[in-house]
C-alpha cells in the first residue's frame, strides 16, 4: 500500500511562493500512475490544483494554471507543488494523492498552509 | 467544466438508519468509470470509498453502495453506525485531464 507524506512551510508571505513536498513510500513513483496536489481551504470542499506523471507530464486546473508547477523528482521518490504570487485565499490544507484510474486512491494526510505577513 | 451539486447540504439520521445522499452533475458524465465517492472525517484525508460509480474500493463494508448514471448519482449508506457520520464527497474526472468535486453532504446524528 502505498504512503504519502506532505512537508514543507506552514507560514507563506503574500506574494511568494507556496512550495511543497510529497514523498512516496511503499510504491515506486515510476509507476503507471498520475500524481497529484488537492487542497481544502477550512470548512469548504476540496479543489484539485494539479497532476504529474512519471514522464514529467503535468496537467493542471485551468483556474489556477498561471501560478502552478508540478514536478517530480524520480530519485527520490517524491513530486513537488510550488504555487506562486500566493494571497491568503491561498491558505488551505493541501494534500497530496495518488490517481488509481479516474480517482484518487490513496492520500497524504495533509499540511496546513497559511498566506500571512 | 463540469459542475457538481450535491443534496441535501446537510442530513441528520440516527444509527441504524439508511442514507441517501445525491449527486447531480451539470453535464452528463461520458463514462460511468469517472464518477467516484469519499468520505472525510474532521481532521482527516479523504478516503476513497466508491469508484466507477459503483465498486467499493478495498475495504469498504458492503452497507456502502453507489449508482446512476448520465447526470445522477447516489451515494446509499444501509445501517448507518456511528463511524460513518461524516462528510462525503463526490468527484468526476474528465478529459482533458481534470477532477472536479461536489461541496459535500455533512451526515450528522
Amino acid at each position: 500500500q502505498v504512503q504519502l507524506q506532505e512537508s514543507g512551510p506552514g507560514l507563506v508571505t503574500p506574494s511568494g511562493t507556496l512550495s511543497l513536498i510529497c514523498v512516496v513510500s511503499g510504491g515506486s513513483i515510476s509507476n503507471n500512475n498520475w500524481w497529484n496536489w488537492v487542497r481544502q481551504p477550512q470548512g469548504k470542499g476540496l479543489e484539485w490544483i494539479g497532476e504529474t506523471h512519471h514522464s514529467g507530464s503535468t496537467n493542471y486546473n485551468p483556474s489556477l494554471k498561471t501560478r502552478v508547477t508540478i514536478s517530480v523528482d524520480k530519485s527520490k521518490n517524491q513530486f513537488s507543488l510550488n504555487l506562486n504570487s500566493v494571497t491568503a485565499a491561498d491558505t488551505a490544507v493541501y494534500y497530496c494523492a495518488k490517481e488509481g484510474g479516474y480517482r484518487l486512491d490513496s492520500w497524504g494526510q495533509g499540511t496546513l498552509v497559511t498566506v500571512s505577513s | 467544466e463540469i459542475v457538481l451539486t450535491q443534496s441535501p447540504g446537510t442530513l441528520s439520521l440516527s444509527p441504524g438508519e439508511t442514507a441517501t445522499l445525491s449527486c447531480r452533475t451539470s453535464q452528463s458524465v461520458s463514462s460511468s468509470d469517472y464518477l467516484a465517492w469519499y468520505q472525510q472525517k474532521p481532521g482527516q484525508a479523504p478516503r476513497l470509498l466508491i469508484y466507477g460509480t459503483s465498486i467499493r474500493a478495498t475495504g469498504i463494508p458492503d452497507r456502502f453502495s453507489g449508482s446512476g448514471s448520465g447526470t445522477d448519482f447516489t451515494l446509499t449508506i444501509s445501517r448507518l453506525e456511528p463511524e460513518d457520520f461524516a462528510v462525503y464527497y463526490c468527484q468526476q474526472y474528465e478529459k482533458p485531464p481534470r477532477y472536479t468535486f461536489g461541496q459535500g453532504t455533512k451526515l450528522e446524528i
